[in-house]
């Protein structure tokens, strides 16, 4: 069945340090696609990054950074010097084809809480 | 473009009334979901729809309904509120893998 584990309940650490958020999915299929998002204490939903299954190239985006490795079906986020506004919870969903309506389904992990302190 | 936009932003209902929600699209998309936030948990999908006049069930659709009657509306319905549907509830409008997500109304049923 398909499934996105993000075992980390809650991290904490001193502003400037890099932390490293892991995502480990499960999926039958071949072609599906990977997202974390962003949700601020505002409650919103912040897009950060898609990335589909056959492309496996790592991704930096300033000082955001994804490891994307299917051999672990693993989708990993880190982020490099830490700072206070990066605090909230960051989720990593899947997307499956629905193909009895070519639709996509979006399977959401439980989420991160990361707490920056100053 | 306003994107998505979710009506109400907050509610408090009491056990048994009913209330509708409303989502708007300006992006002309297909599909669009509503999907329920709990604490601790990520987003768990209750209905969708791919097209106008088209829904479907989702992963946690008992005791909601929805509607498409429009391309650009999708509204989801609590006939009947219970405890257990206090949650924020997000609606997204999408392209076959990509959606993108109104701002939440978090909803207090008393």
């Amino acid at each position: 069945a398909q499934k996105v584990t993000q075992a980390q309940t809650e991290i904490s650490v001193v502003e400037k340090e890099d932390v490293t958020l892991d995502c480990v999915y499960e999926t039958r299929d071949t072609t599906y696609y990977l997202f974390w998002y962003k949700q601020p204490p505002s409650g919103e939903l912040v897009f950060l990054i898609r990335r589909n299954s056959f492309d496996e190239q790592n991704e930096i985006s300033g000082r955001y950074s994804w490891n994307f490795q299917k051999s672990t079906s693993s989708f990993n986020f880190t982020i490099t010097a830490s700072q206070v506004v990066d605090s909230a919870v960051y989720f990593c969903a899947l997307s499956e084809e629905i193909l009895w309506d070519s639709n996509y389904q979006l399977i959401w992990g439980a989420g991160t809480k990361l707490i920056i302190k100053p | 473009n306003a994107g998505v936009t979710q009506t109400p932003k907050f509610r408090v209902l009491k056990t048994g009334q009913s209330m509708t929600l409303l989502c708007a699209q300006d992006m002309n998309h297909e599909y669009m979901y509503w999907y329920r936030q709990d604490p601790g948990m990520g987003l768990r999908l209750i209905h969708y729809s791919v097209g106008e006049g088209t829904t479907a069930k989702g992963e946690v659709p008992d005791g909601y309904n929805v509607s498409r009657l429009k391309k650009q509306n999708f509204l989801l319905g609590l006939e009947s509120a219970a405890p257990s549907q206090t949650s924020v509830y997000f609606c997204a409008s999408g392209i076959t893998y990509e959606q993108y997500f109104g701002p939440g109304t978090r909803l207090t049923v008393t």
